[in-house]
């Protein structure tokens, strides 16, 4: 079975900064990995994937995540912020066997400040 | 395309009444999945689907029930309300194979509070 685990609950930062969501995860199989994002009283859309291949991997909104095999990670980065990347935003991993089972971790609530 | 729709948005029920979530889908993807997302808890998989006729259990399956009789509709079943289910539901699709594939596509989400 797999596991997800966000390190940080909440990420406060201000407008124009650099931030990392980090991501670590946890499986005795080949897995895909993604980042979903949840706006307040929304459901998730999906910001990005990785199935196979570069290991860089560019989403939606500028966006990046960078899948490291060996400290089984995939953190999320964005060079600059803004006021409406403020959500909540969600790792979650599935075994390349049964895409069906999305495991997600507990998620990072991001905050944006002026 | 309405994509994927839940009803009903918002429901309060007693504890040991019965009622049903429906989802439904207009992508036409055979996989479709439910969640219920707690406070500090992510998203946990309650039950899925891959297609028409054929279900399985996810996380958390105890005290829900599902079936899959179209590919559009999944809907599911809480048979005897408890406090614990107490939680926001949502309902996602995706299709295999193809450009997309693995991309979950979530419902707007059922607020469910049991007293």
């Amino acid at each position: 079975a797999q596991s997800v685990t966000q390190l940080d609950s909440q990420v406060p930062v201000f407008e124009e900064a650099p931030v990392e969501l980090r991501c670590n995860y946890s499986s005795s199989v080949s897995v895909y990995l993604f980042w979903y994002v949840q706006y307040p009283n929304q459901g998730l859309q999906l910001l990005l994937k990785y199935l196979s291949g570069s290991t860089l991997v560019k989403g939606i909104n500028g966006f990046e995540a960078e899948f490291n095999k060996s400290q089984t990670s995939f953190h999320l980065r964005k060079p600059s912020v803004h006021i409406s990347d403020t959500a909540e935003y969600f790792c979650a991993v599935s075994e390349e066997t049964s895409g069906s089972r999305l495991t997600f971790g507990e998620g990072t609530q991001l905050t944006v400040n002026p | 395309n309405a994509g994927v729709t839940q009803t009903p948005k918002f429901q309060v029920l007693k504890t040991g009444q019965s009622m049903t979530l429906q989802c439904a889908q207009d992508m036409n993807h055979e996989y479709m999945s439910w969640y219920r997302q707690d406070p500090g808890m992510g998203l946990r998989l309650i039950h899925y689907s891959v297609g028409a006729g054929i279900t399985d259990q996810g996380e958390v399956p105890n005290g829900y029930n599902v079936s899959r009789s179209t590919t559009e509709d999944f809907p599911l079943r809480l048979l005897s309300a408890a406090p614990s289910q107490t939680s926001v539901y949502f309902c996602a699709t995706y299709k295999f194979p193809g450009v997309r594939a693995y991309e979950q596509y979530f419902g707007p989400g059922t607020r469910l509070t049991v007293t």
